[in-house]
């Protein structure tokens, strides 16, 4: 049972370089999320998608953007990656539901760019 | 401005004790509250939850407290264990849609 899984774990790019980050479930979860975290700052919305189809910014979007490709993949496109991008990026999904319904976590990807 | 706040970065706890970690929260809109916990080079794993009409939740060593008057929630691990040593954050969500974040504390239990 994967979960949520992302895709690369570790990346280093340029200043200027294009990448994207993919994030698969096989919960079949509704609302898929891509948070970034930073020393001190904690975890910090980019994006989500509430459900298939439909994407919303977040805390911090400037930089990024989002693909909802089908309801088990969300993708984050950095298309000219600055040095105030490098950090960890978790992508997270949720099911439908007001009772126990979490935010599940992928293991991250830590990305640099110099 | 964040929204969610966890004012104590760190915090040294004896093995077999209580461990209580705090967050405070600004938007009166949240009606629901979580607590997660994070191992390095790991993703945050979901610990328990409250809705914003309880004021206190239990799950065996576990249990978050909600004092909706004063925007504040805390985690007590009773007793603490080494295994407990992790970095705690809390959240909050209003519509189940946007979840918010704390900073974070970074918890050690001393064996």
């Amino acid at each position: 049972n994967a979960g949520v899984t992302q895709t690369p774990k570790f990346q280093v790019l340029k200043t200027g370089q294009s990448m994207t980050l993919q994030c698969a479930q096989d919960m079949n979860h509704n609302s898929m999320y891509w948070y970034r975290q930073d020393p001190g700052m904690g975890l910090r919305l980019i994006y989500y998608s509430a459900s298939e189809g439909t994407t919303d910014k977040g805390e911090v979007p400037n930089g990024y953007n989002v693909s909802r490709l089908n309801k088990r993949e969300f993708s984050l496109r950095l298309e000219s990656a600055a040095p105030s991008q490098t950090s960890v990026y978790f992508c997270a999904s949720r099911g439908r539901g007001r009772k126990n319904s979490p935010l599940h976590f992928g293991n991250g990807t830590r990305l640099t760019v110099t | 401005d964040q929204q969610v706040k966890q004012n104590s970065p760190s915090l040294s706890v004896q093995e077999g004790r209580i461990s209580i970690l705090n967050c405070d929260y600004t938007n009166s809109m949240f009606d629901y509250f979580l607590w997660y916990k994070k191992y390095p080079a790991e993703g945050p794993t979901f610990l328990i939850s409250i809705s914003s009409i309880k004021d206190k939740n239990e799950d065996g060593r576990f249990t978050v407290f909600l004092n909706k008057s004063a925007k504040h929630l805390s985690l007590h691990i009773v007793p603490s264990q080494p295994g407990d040593s992790a970095v705690y954050f809390c959240a909050a969500a209003y519509n189940f849609n946007k979840f918010y974040f704390g900073s974070g504390t970074k918890l050690n239990v001393k064996p």
